[in-house]
């Protein structure tokens, strides 16, 4: 089992829509977890982070942790044609002392006007 | 503007010809990292430095070197590129090693 699954859609949802994103992870000692957006051509910049488990909001942005299911989603609220972009869940094992960040393959969202 | 800056953008070479991507930043962070992304595999780590000569594996370090002589700089050094490691490269950065990472807009690299 791979440590962190993410469906790669793509994602195709009209102007206004909620956007539900969801990774799963295999390894209960992660602890950090964060996600990050990419534009096409550009880098991935973070939107989110949260320690615990729980509902974090920034805005539109609802970032979600249940450890005990070891599942976290992202809510976007009234998406817009701006939020198209691809998402990376990302979780940070702090064992083995190399807080190595682990990536999710990314999820494209597309919002249609 | 605080930023992770890669050059080149883009570079199209040839096998074997060694080849250095460089990277800097500007917000006087300890911890860098290098990721590939590929599609279908996402990002995966290849090397990382807590501080200054301090650099260290990540998971798919085979083919490249790294150096870290001053805090702002992190070159990515291919000694002897192949098509395998055609590939879009990012830096990323964070002031301290568990907090999250600022990245660059990346390196588009073809080996040919």
């Amino acid at each position: 089992q791979k440590e962190v699954e993410q469906d790669p859609g793509p994602l195709s949802v009209p102007e206004g829509a909620i956007v539900s994103l969801n990774c799963t992870y295999s390894n209960s000692a992660f602890q950090y977890f964060m996600w990050y957006r990419q534009y096409s051509r550009k880098g991935p910049e973070l939107l989110m982070y949260t320690y615990s488990s729980g509902n974090k909001e920034d805005g539109r942005f609802t970032a979600q942790v249940d450890k005990s299911s070891k599942y976290i989603s992202l809510f976007i609220r009234d998406s817009q044609p701006s939020d198209s972009a691809t998402y990376l869940c990302a979780i940070r094992n702090p064992g083995a002392g190399s807080y190595q960040l682990t990536f999710g393959k990314g999820t494209k969202l597309s919002v249609i006007p | 503007e605080a930023q992770v800056t890669q050059n080149p953008r883009y570079l199209i070479t040839v096998t074997g010809k060694k080849l250095t991507v460089t990277c800097s930043q500007n917000m006087n962070h300890e911890y860098m990292s290098w990721y590939r992304q590929d599609p279908g595999l996402g990002l995966r780590q290849i090397y990382y430095s807590m501080n200054v000569e301090v650099t260290d594996k990540g998971d798919v370090p085979e083919g490249y070197k790294v150096s870290r002589k001053e805090k702002r700089n992190f070159p990515l050094i291919l000694e002897s590129p192949s098509p395998n490691q055609t590939s879009l490269y990012f830096c990323a950065s964070s002031l301290l090693r568990n907090q999250p990472q600022h990245f660059g807009d990346g390196t588009r690299l073809s080996i040919l």
